[in-house]
């Protein structure tokens, strides 16, 4: 159990272009999802918080404008990352916070961004 | 803010325990200390959990120390599929937002 899927798995995209990445808990409900960005060999950096029927709350820095986030459901968050350039290239990650497992966050396989 | 920190890398012989510390000192009382692995361009992947108690599951065990501020997860029998990146975390100060740190960089050697 507690399995996070992302998709997809890698995307090349040209600058100037937005991309969509799907954050999908597949055997639980996540009212909470995170969502982290890690640069080559590099930790992982929180970007945002998503909450589900709410506005996601973005960590300083990173531009709410930029990083569209949405959750809808709960076992659905999405990030998309709007008139991509260059310097957004990066591996994206998300989790889901799991209710009742001592709130334990699972993350999905992660998305590589590159961007032309 | 629960920081951690974990020595940069370590070295294991296959088939030998390996221990990982950690240091948890800011944690607070009520919060869980978390531990995942990260596998080149892969997700973290959750090892284990724990709050005062040691715990045990498939993967690994947990060893807390009774003031809450440092642990130690270990790897009973390494394989060469435990080298990975390891880290333990804890939420930032009262919010359920995860820190990581840089890890602990397992090499498990044949």
């Amino acid at each position: 159990g507690a399995v996070v899927s992302q998709h997809p798995s890698r995307v090349i995209c040209k600058s100037g272009t937005s991309v969509k990445i799907e954050c999908r808990s597949l055997d639980f409900q996540a009212t909470t999802m995170f969502w982290y960005r890690q640069f080559p060999k590099q930790s992982l950096m929180l970007m945002a918080t998503s909450n589900e029927g709410s506005k996601a709350t973005y960590e300083q820095g990173v531009e709410k404008d930029k990083f569209l986030i949405n959750h809808a459901s709960l076992t659905l968050s999405t990030l998309t990352v709007t008139s991509a350039h260059p310097e957004d290239s990066s591996f994206y990650i998300c989790s889901a916070r799991a209710e009742g497992r001592a709130d334990t966050q699972y993350f999905g396989p992660g998305t590589r961004l590159t961007v032309l | 803010d629960a920081k951690t920190t974990q020595p940069t890398s370590m070295d294991c012989a296959e088939g030998r325990a390996a221990n990982l510390p950690c240091n948890h000192s800011t944690i607070s009382g009520n919060e869980y200390v978390y531990w995942y692995r990260q596998i080149h361009s892969q997700g973290p992947q959750y090892i284990i959990h724990g709050l005062k108690n040691n715990e045990t599951n498939e993967m690994a065990s947990l060893i807390i120390t009774e003031d809450r501020k440092s642990s130690t997860l270990i790897l009973p029998h390494a394989t060469l599929r435990d080298t990975a990146v390891y880290y333990c975390t804890s939420p930032q100060g009262g919010s359920e937002k995860l820190v990581f740190g840089k890890g602990t960089k397992l090499t498990v050697n044949p």
